[in-house]
């Protein structure tokens, strides 16, 4: 079945830039959703359509897209972003979707 | 407001079935479709499966087809996920969640059930 790949980790100083890429073969025709999940808590959307930010996120969340790959871009890192990230896609028929295999970001 | 609640957490034998449930409020229920998340202990997120509530069209990750069923009843705003025969494997949080009109995304998450499977 489909795949959505990953870095298992990503360490990034406060203020600094953290990049989580999400490599996927269907990626140029399916569109990408980020979440980030909290330590028991349930996940919440911070991109939509591969770079749209819905209301209430933060600025420093974007997204890019880039062949079969996309790129979740935190810019300022805080304390407050550690946290782990997915991405979420379809496959190539949009049949059903699936979730990447995930990035726990540290904040140094 | 937009809320899902789901059924408390269970603790069941492998050989068991169960049927953890998933109530909306908020909204009008048999017009989205509503999706069920598996997140086994300290792993990742898997998508099992969506369920249009109106109609019960439903759509499953193949890796989960087969091994469970979702439902729905639209005349009490529900959605339902089961297993006819548990396994160790299947000890989980599982989370439903809506998914956005026309898009691919969850907009609304219930608050996880943790389903515990142990001899």
């Amino acid at each position: 079945s489909y795949e959505l790949t990953q870095p298992p980790s990503v360490s990034v100083s406060p203020g600094q830039t953290a990049r989580i890429t999400c490599s996927g073969d269907a990626l140029p025709n399916q569109r990408a959703y980020w979440y980030q999940q909290k330590p028991g808590q349930a996940p919440v959307l911070v991109i939509y359509k591969d770079r749209e930010r819905p209301s209430g996120i933060p600025e420093r969340f974007s997204g890019s897209s880039s062949g079969t790959t996309v790129t979740l871009t935190i810019s300022g890192v805080q304390a407050e972003d550690e946290a782990d990230y997915y991405c979420q896609s379809a496959d190539s028929s949009a049949t059903y979707y699936v979730f990447g295999t995930g990035t726990k970001v540290t904040v140094l | 407001e937009v809320q899902l609640v789901q059924s408390g957490p269970e603790v069941k034998k492998p050989g068991e079935s169960l049927k953890i449930s998933c109530k909306g409020s908020g909204y009008r229920f048999s017009i989205y479709w509503i999706g069920w998340v598996r997140q086994m202990p300290g792993k990742g997120l898997e998508w099992m499966g969506i369920i249009y509530p109106a109609d019960s069209d439903t759509r499953y990750s193949p890796s989960f087809q087969g091994q469970v069923t979702i439902s729905a009843d639209k005349s009490i705003s529900t959605a339902y996920l089961q297993w006819s025969s548990l396994k160790a494997s299947d000890t989980a949080m599982y989370y439903c969640a809506r998914l956005a009109t026309n898009v691919g995304y969850f907009d609304y998450w219930g608050q996880g059930t943790l389903a515990t499977v142990s001899s």
